[in-house]
C-alpha cells in the first residue's frame, strides 16, 4: 500500500529555478524521508527529517514537515541538469516495524 | 564506500519458467527489504527481513514468489513460474537494525518476462 502522495506527478523547469515538490501521508510517522532515483538505477536517500522537526537543509534542498496537516515539502534550489530524477517520498509510520512506505513520486525534468 | 550489491541487473525470462535474484546488503546491516517498482510508480514492499526473520510479507504473493535470508546476511527471490505480468525493477534495500532510518538500496534487476 502507498502511503505518501507526491505532487506534481512531474515538473519541468529551467536549469537555475527553484523546483518545489510536494507529499502528503495518512498515519501518523516517525520520520519522514525523501529519495532520489535516476532513470533505471536505484533509490538514493537524501535527507530524513524527524517528526519533531520543522525543517530541515543539505545543501541546496530544503525540506519542511507538517504534522499537522500530514505533508512535507521538498525544495531544490538553483536547479541544475543533474538534478533530473524522480523524487520519492517515504514514511515510517508508528508501529511499522521500520517500514517504509512510499509515494508515486514526482519526476523532474531540468531544461539547460 | 559499502553498498548493497544485486545480481543480475538484467533478466529476461519466458513465462512459466524460474527466475532468481539475488543481494547481499551491507555488512551489519540487519535489516533487508526487496521491493518491486513498476516503472512509474513507487517501491512496493514484497518482504522485509529482520536478520533471518520475516517480519512482513504480506505483499508477497507467495504461490509463485518466495525469499529467504538463511544466515541473516544475503537473500534470494526466486519467482517460479514467471508472469508477463512481473516484468519490472525489483529492488534490494537494507538499514541498520532497529533504526528507523536511511534505506540503502542496491541498483536492481531489470527483469523482463516475455
Amino acid at each position: 500500500s502507498q502511503q505518501g502522495e507526491e505532487d506534481p506527478q512531474a515538473l519541468s523547469i529551467q536549469e537555475g529555478e527553484n523546483a518545489t515538490m510536494n507529499c502528503s501521508y495518512k498515519t501518523s510517522i516517525n520520520n519522514l524521508q525523501w529519495y532520489r532515483q535516476n532513470s533505471g538505477r536505484g533509490l538514493v536517500h537524501l535527507i530524513l527529517i524527524r517528526s519533531n522537526e520543522r525543517e530541515k537543509h543539505s545543501g541546496r534542498l530544503r525540506v519542511t514537515l507538517d504534522t499537522s496537516k500530514k505533508s512535507s515539502s521538498l525544495l531544490i534550489t538553483a536547479s541544475r541538469a543533474a538534478d533530473t530524477a524522480s523524487y520519492f517520498c517515504a514514511t515510517d509510520a508508528l508501529d511499522s516495524n521500520y517500514q517504509l512506505i512510499w509515494g508515486a513520486g514526482t519526476k523532474l525534468i531540468i531544461k539547460p | 564506500e559499502a553498498e548493497v550489491a544485486q545480481s543480475p541487473r538484467y533478466k529476461i525470462t519466458e513465462k512459466s519458467q524460474a527466475v532468481a535474484f539475488w543481494c547481499d546488503p551491507i555488512s551489519g546491516h540487519a535489516t533487508l527489504y526487496w521491493y518491486r517498482q513498476i516503472l512509474g510508480q513507487g517501491p512496493e514492499l514484497l518482504v522485509q527481513f529482520q536478520d533471518e526473520s520475516v517480519v512482513d510479507d504480506s505483499q508477497l504473493p507467495k504461490d509463485r514468489f518466495s525469499a529467504e535470508r538463511l544466515k541473516g546476511v544475503d537473500s534470494t527471490l526466486k519467482i517460479q513460474p514467471a508472469e508477463l505480468g512481473d516484468s519490472a525493477m525489483y529492488l534490494c534495500a537494507s538499514s541498520r537494525a532497529g533504526n528507523s532510518g536511511e534505506a540503502f538500496f542496491g541498483q536492481g534487476t531489470r527483469l523482463t518476462v516475455v
